[in-house]
């Protein structure tokens, strides 16, 4: 089955500057790779997913890259703010009916 | 429309109770899983149903776990004979299953501490 791994476990940056989270997957026939956030005591809501056929999908302040030949994506968010602090989940799937995994979460802390 | 409910919304028990913790998917939901999140930690898969097909069980911890869906809606998580190691937050999240339609909505969770 697909594995997803997550890097880092904890990141910490000052407020205004970016952060990127990277994960990797390691089934080729995966396609659909959402990211999730989840703000402390509260549910994990979607931030923004990619499909295989982009390279790159991009939403305001933040973006997701793809590569596919080396099965990792990764998450930039520019010009962090407080708010953005939370814990940060990458998954991979092969879509439509086929079970999502997720990656082990990354803490993010902006610093003010 | 409404979104995944579950309840108890907490739950308290005492080492070796059952306990039963259930979650109503958004309608139309032919997905559902059910997540393990201990304090700090990440989301644990424990079990997967999609439409009419048998579960994806492979999360499932021990075999006092277990899970149905009765008409391919509502959903059960039933712990037997409850540890202190079971003491976590319980999510549930269901999608669409449909290719476009992978986006979870997870419920609000069940807080379960088992003393």
């Amino acid at each position: 089955g697909e594995n997803v791994e997550q890097h880092p476990s904890t990141l910490s940056v000052q407020e205004g500057d970016s952060a990127v989270i990277k994960c990797t997957y390691s089934d080729s026939a995966s396609n659909y790779f959402p990211w999730y956030k989840q703000e402390l005591g509260k549910r994990p809501q979607l931030i923004i997913d990619i499909r295989s056929n982009v390279g790159e999908k991009k939403d305001q302040r933040i973006a997701v890259t793809l590569n596919k030949t080396a099965k990792h994506f990764s998450l930039h968010i520019t010009e962090t703010q407080p708010e953005d602090s939370a814990v940060y989940f990458c998954a991979g799937s092969t879509g439509g009916y086929q079970k999502v995994t997720f990656g082990t979460g990354t803490k993010l802390q902006v610093i003010p | 429309g409404a979104g995944v409910s579950q309840s108890p919304s907490n739950k308290v028990t005492e080492k070796g109770k059952d306990v039963e913790l259930r979650c109503d998917p958004i309608s139309g939901h032919t997905a559902l899983y059910w997540y393990r999140q201990s304090l700090g930690q990440g989301l644990e898969f424990l079990i997967y149903f999609q439409g009419n097909s048998a579960p994806d069980k492979s999360g499932l911890p021990s075999d006092r776990f277990s899970a149905e869906r009765t008409g391919g809606s509502v959903s059960t998580l039933t712990i037997q004979r409850t540890q202190q190691e079971d003491s976590a937050v319980y999510l549930c999240a269901s999608t669409l299953g449909l290719a476009g339609g992978e986006t979870q909505y997870f419920g609000p969770g069940t807080r379960l501490l088992v003393l």
